[in-house]
């Protein structure tokens, strides 16, 4: 059972098009965060989420955290190629581990 | 730098020959994780440390074993590898198990490993 289904899985877009991304569950998170892996690397910590109804802007990307904690989005703004990697979410749940989600896996053609 | 190091970056190995992949942090972190990454399946983890001494089974601990004899090192071993372990692994650590709220996981750059 995959706690957190991240959708779309797979997207392909022009430059200069916005995107979203999102990250759903049906169990309760304490807090949410999303990671971005380039191929050959590891993940890397983009932003922290932890309050519901929360919204966070790092650049051109918007993250939220839905009211009831069991959700985010990711919303790219005229994405660029230098955009193009795997996004992953990751809850945590008061337990030992992060749970990360299945990723998409964008790519942004110049 | 702060960093996460894994050793090797890429591994072609043969059933049942053991093998070690390494994972050393240089920021004084307590907590140290592995993952494998499969496609479709996302980051599952395998192990996990939360200081030195310290260790507990992940989500798919099955063939693998781990040792956290110091606090910068955290070795993955396979003792007797077998093709289902072909994977992408992924050694990351935190300051600590609660502060991964706020820090999150530094993930090293993986380690590439084929069994045949």
């Amino acid at each position: 059972t995959q706690l957190l289904e991240q959708s779309p899985q797979f997207l392909s877009i022009q430059e200069g098009e916005n995107l979203t991304v999102y990250c759903n569950s049906s169990s309760v998170f304490s807090s949410l965060q999303w990671y971005r892996q380039e191929p050959g690397e590891g993940p890397v910590l983009l932003v922290t989420v932890v309050t519901g109804g929360e919204v966070k802007k790092l650049k051109r990307l918007t993250f939220q955290f839905g009211d009831a904690r069991k959700d985010s989005s990711l919303h790219i703004t005229a994405a660029q190629p230098g955009d193009t990697g795997l996004y992953l979410c990751a809850g945590d749940r008061n337990t030992d581990k992060l749970i990360f989600g299945t990723g998409t896996r964008l790519q942004v053609f110049p | 730098e702060a960093q996460v190091t894994q050793n090797p970056r890429y591994l072609i190995t043969v059933t049942g020959k053991k093998l070690t992949v390494t994972c050393s942090q240089n920021m004084n972190h307590e907590y140290m994780s592995w993952y494998r990454q499969d496609p479709g399946l996302g980051l599952r983890q395998i192990y996990y440390s939360m200081n030195v001494e310290v260790t507990d089974k992940g989500d798919v601990p099955e063939g693998y074993k781990v040792s956290r004899k110091e606090k910068r090192n955290f070795p993955l071993i396979l003792e007797s590898p077998s093709p289902n372990q072909t994977s992408l692994y992924f050694c990351a650590s935190s300051p600590s198990i609660r502060q991964q709220l706020l820090y999150g996981y530094t993930f090293g750059s993986g380690t590439r490993l084929t069994v045949v």
